[in-house]
């Protein structure tokens, strides 16, 4: 089966960027979706096909996705960013999630 | 505007049937792919299985022999089915709308999500 691995935590600081990793094997290969979920509510789509951001989602958030390792980037990270991200690829016919990791404003 | 409403049993006992149902309001079921995704309480998500326009389905290799995903277009709504539940079983589940476009990368997303139900496995 395919994995992807993401880190548990990440910190910044307000105003600063916040990147998180999505790592899983030729990911680069595979388009890179990324969801922000905060305590309570459901997932909500952030990044789609690697870097393209759905309609009303702020620009200071964008993705890249290369080799083995897919990033979400947050510019200028606000109060409100704080939440659980997570990474998803398809692969073989079926969907796979990263494990998520909680973005914490400090 | 699409909306996505899960519906069913906030308790069922082990090694019961765990039924939902997905309502979808605003749009024709039959133009998209679903989806069910479940998250355990503190915990990641996991994706269930798929229906693909109303036509075929697929589902997790770790869930596959307990899992049905069924559609009823006349009432605009898809449904889960988890046999044998047991306490892991217990979760946050949502229904989403499934974005699939042909492409040699695996192109597929859920850019529309239900408020999602807990459904708790106990006696």
């Amino acid at each position: 089966s395919y994995d992807l691995t993401q880190p548990p935590s990440v910190s910044v600081s307000p105003g600063k960027a916040a990147s998180i990793a999505c790592s899983g094997d030729k990911l680069g290969q595979k388009y890179a979706s990324w969801y922000q979920q905060k305590p309570g509510q459901s997932p909500v789509l952030v990044i789609y096909e690697d870097d393209k951001r759905p309609s009303g989602i702020p620009e200071r958030f964008s993705g890249s996705n290369s080799g083995n390792t897919a990033t979400l980037t947050i510019s200028g990270t606000q109060a409100m960013d704080e939440a659980d991200y997570y990474c998803q690829a398809w692969d073989s016919s079926t969907v796979v999630f990263g494990g998520g990791t909680r973005l914490t404003v400090l | 505007q699409v909306q996505l409403q899960e519906s069913g049993p906030g308790l069922v006992k082990p090694s019961e049937t765990l039924s939902l149902t997905c309502t979808v309001s605003g749009g024709s079921i039959s133009s998209y792919s679903w989806s069910w995704i479940r998250q355990p309480p503190g915990k990641g998500l996991e994706w269930i299985g798929y229906l693909y326009y109303s036509r075929s389905t697929n589902y997790n290799p770790s869930l596959k022999s307990r899992v049905t995903i069924s559609v009823d277009t006349s009432k605009s709504q898809f449904s889960l089915k988890l046999t044998s539940v047991t306490a892991a079983d217990t979760a946050t589940y949502y229904c989403a709308r499934v974005v699939s476009v042909p492409s040699s990368r695996g192109n597929w997303y859920f850019d529309l999500w239900g408020r999602g139900t807990l459904v708790t496995v106990s006696s």
